[in-house]
């Protein structure tokens, strides 16, 4: 069983610059998992923040990057503000049609 | 892009339900499409997903046999139909157009209880 992880949670300053990550369990992840990031803050449904590793949705501010990192997708968020207080999901394409989402990670600004 | 999910209730365990999802905005008959959920206190899971004319759906192990993604591009329309459902299947669940879920609707919530 291919098991996504994120890590659970996750600090930043106002105004700073935080990265989370998402890997794979059984290997190195690489842009052909074809990863990409939702943000979900209670009660909303998710936003597609970036996919296809670094190409960022509609209306999504150039704060917010996605990459990789060593052997692990990232997204980097700079100058962080209040309301990017949220949870953080990656979405890797694990093959056979399959898709996985990590655990998330819950990011606090403070 | 709209997306408007139908048809959550609350369901006895074993009981059945069909969610509706309908799109507008975009093309619809030319674009895979796609079932997540949120269960309490839990993460975003991927359900399942269907190509654009209905001939391939892919299923997580979960829901394998018991779940079935199907679409009407004539009533640009993606359907759940979900079988002998279990307490665990308790969740909102969303639709999402796109294998990488570009645009979401604001989804439905499903309870099962006795």
């Amino acid at each position: 069983q291919t098991v996504v992880t994120q890590e659970p949670s996750f600090s930043v300053s106002p105004g700073g610059t935080v990265t989370l990550t998402c890997g794979l369990s059984s290997g190195p992840v690489s842009a052909s998992y074809y990863p990409s990031w939702y943000q979900q803050t209670p009660g909303q449904a998710p936003r597609t923040l970036i996919y296809s590793t670094n190409i960022r949705s509609s209306g999504v501010p150039d704060r917010f990057s996605g990459s990789i990192l060593g052997n692990r997708a990232a997204l980097t968020i700079t100058g962080a503000q209040a309301d990017d207080e949220s949870d953080y999901y990656c979405l890797l394409f694990v093959g056979g049609g399959i898709w996985v989402f990590g655990g998330g990670t819950k990011l606090t600004v403070l | 892009v709209h997306l408007v999910e139908s048809g959550g209730n609350l369901v006895q365990p074993g009981g059945s339900l069909r969610l509706s999802c309908a799109a507008s905005g975009l093309t619809f008959g030319t674009s895979w499409m796609g079932w997540v959920r949120r269960a309490p206190g839990r993460g975003l899971e991927w359900l399942a997903n269907i190509n654009e004319d209905g001939s391939v759906q892919n299923y997580v192990d979960s829901v394998k046999g018991r779940f079935t993604i199907s679409r009407d591009n004539a009533k640009n329309s993606l359907f759940l139909q979900m079988n002998t459902l279990r307490v665990e299947d308790t969740a909102v669940y969303y639709c999402a157009v796109g294998q990488q879920l570009g645009y979401w609707g604001q989804g439905t919530l499903v309870t099962v209880s006795s």
